[in-house]
């Protein structure tokens, strides 16, 4: 079944512990992005990766990073978090063939940060 | 800048019609998508259009396309209790290389029995 899949699906932590939130597609799609989601702003892109070792900021990359070492996977990772990094965050993935690409969304991921 | 804006709330009944409106700003966005979000769950794309079309219909769902207005419209017929949930409204503009889609803040849906 062609998916995307996020874990964990919930974490509390607390300030200042890294983590990494995973994220893996079957669909052999170049393109993948990490956005969150909080009340009343919807979605918004966090980082993204064109293809693999390739990525670059999205709207919101403060406090984030990621790595696209192998085509299937793109972590997400907070190297010291912080409370305002509580939010429901969410895996996206896409092939890149110029116009009108579904973007494949992962089930999410809810984080709370205190 | 970018924006998409979409009502916060819409109820109805069981078996009536539902229309959640959108409206967008970036009028280079190609394709314009509309997401279904259930409680817990991720996002599902239910349906887009591309910008050279008025309309598109996909069994109970209507897309209203009015270009020069930049206002989207999604047409649920016959709405049932399982179609209660949040409906996101999404552009994709071409001129943005980072491919991202920019989001309104979401229609909760709530269908009354």
């Amino acid at each position: 079944e062609a998916q995307v899949t996020q874990n964990p699906r919930y974490l509390i932590t607390v300030t200042g512990k890294k983590l990494t939130v995973t994220c893996s597609q079957n669909m052999n799609h170049e393109y993948m992005s990490w956005y969150r989601q909080d009340p009343g702003l919807g979605l918004r892109q966090i980082y993204y990766s064109m293809n693999v070792e390739v990525t670059d900021k999205g709207d919101v990359p403060e406090g984030y990073k990621v790595s696209r070492k192998e085509k299937r996977n793109f972590p997400l990772i907070l190297e010291s978090p912080s409370p305002n990094q509580t939010s429901l965050y969410f895996c996206a993935s896409s092939l890149l063939t110029g116009g009108g690409d579904t973007q494949y969304f992962g089930p999410g991921t809810r984080l709370t940060v205190l | 800048g970018e924006d998409v804006e979409q009502s916060l709330f819409l109820s109805v009944r069981e078996g009536d019609s539902s229309v959640i409106n959108c409206t967008y700003t970036d009028s280079s966005s190609t394709y314009l998508y509309w997401y279904k979000q259930e409680p817990g769950a991720g996002l599902q794309l239910l349906t887009y259009i591309f910008s050279n079309m008025d309309m598109k219909q996909d069994q109970r769902l209507t897309v209203l396309l009015n270009k020069k207005d930049k206002h989207l419209s999604l047409r649920i017929a016959d709405t049932q209790t399982g179609d209660s949930a949040i409906y996101f409204c999404a552009e994709s503009p071409v001129m943005d290389s980072s491919y991202k889609l920019i989001f309104g803040s979401g229609t909760r849906l709530l269908v009354r029995p």
